[in-house]
């Protein structure tokens, strides 16, 4: 049990619909690492939060995409109008200060019918 | 820029025999490497780390890996597999010297099977 919690874990939806994911990192960690992982693949950097500030964006991110971290604590992540290539796993991960090593939830599987 | 390429996608060992997984790296500096491991409906979990100490990193479930400079490389050995090693593993790379972000870059992961 790594402590990084991540709801729900399954989400469908249709396509063109929004949704949204949760996620309750480590209470002390003041990083949080947002990743998605398509099916035989490794997890691709998404976004990255500093306490409530979001301080790097990927270019996967498209403005479809929105993530917040209000107050520093949990975070969610939003998708608008989304389509079948959102279809993916949705990894949260947070850390300490500098430290480098991340801890990940269990994850979001989304799948956009 | 940092990347890690995993050398095989798929790896079949017997149980009992040795594991090796391998991952060559590329870093413009002095790498923190990690070995993750994802097992079927489960979250990555931190096997091991190297963050530029000691070149020969024990990891937990007997899995240790090699730091070699000269070679770029970062493999993954055990010297006895067992049934529950049977997982996807992801050689990775943190960025967190060279941009402060500390965004981890994966490798395309190799499915380790061990057969009975």
């Amino acid at each position: 049990d790594t402590g990084v919690s991540q709801d729900p874990r399954h989400k469908i939806t249709k396509r063109g619909q929004n949704v949204t994911f949760r996620c309750d990192p480590i209470s002390e960690h003041n990083r949080l690492y947002w990743y998605r992982q398509t099916l035989g693949q490794g997890p691709e950097f998404l976004t990255y939060f500093q306490n409530e500030a979001q301080l790097e964006k990927s270019r996967l991110l498209s403005d479809r995409f929105s993530a917040e971290r209000p107050k520093g604590s949990f975070s969610t992540l939003e998708i608008q109008r989304t389509e079948q290539g959102d279809s993916a796993m949705y990894l949260c991960a947070s850390s300490f200060g500098s430290q480098e090593t991340q801890y990940f939830g269990p994850g979001t599987r989304l799948l956009v019918l | 820029a940092q990347s890690v390429t995993q050398l095989d996608s798929h790896v079949s060992v017997s149980e009992g025999t040795p594991v090796l997984l391998r991952c060559n790296y590329s870093s413009s500096y002095s790498p923190s490497l990690f070995w993750y491991v994802q097992h079927p409906n489960k979250g990555l979990q931190l096997l091991l780390k190297y963050t530029s100490a000691a070149t020969l990193v024990k990891g937990i479930n007997g899995f240790e890996a090699e730091f070699k400079k000269s070679e770029t490389s970062f493999h993954l050995t055990k010297p006895s597999a067992h049934m529950s090693d049977a997982a996807e593993y992801f050689c990775v790379v943190s960025d967190l010297r060279s941009s402060n972000t500390g965004k981890l870059i994966f490798g395309q992961g190799t499915t380790l099977q061990v057969k009975p």
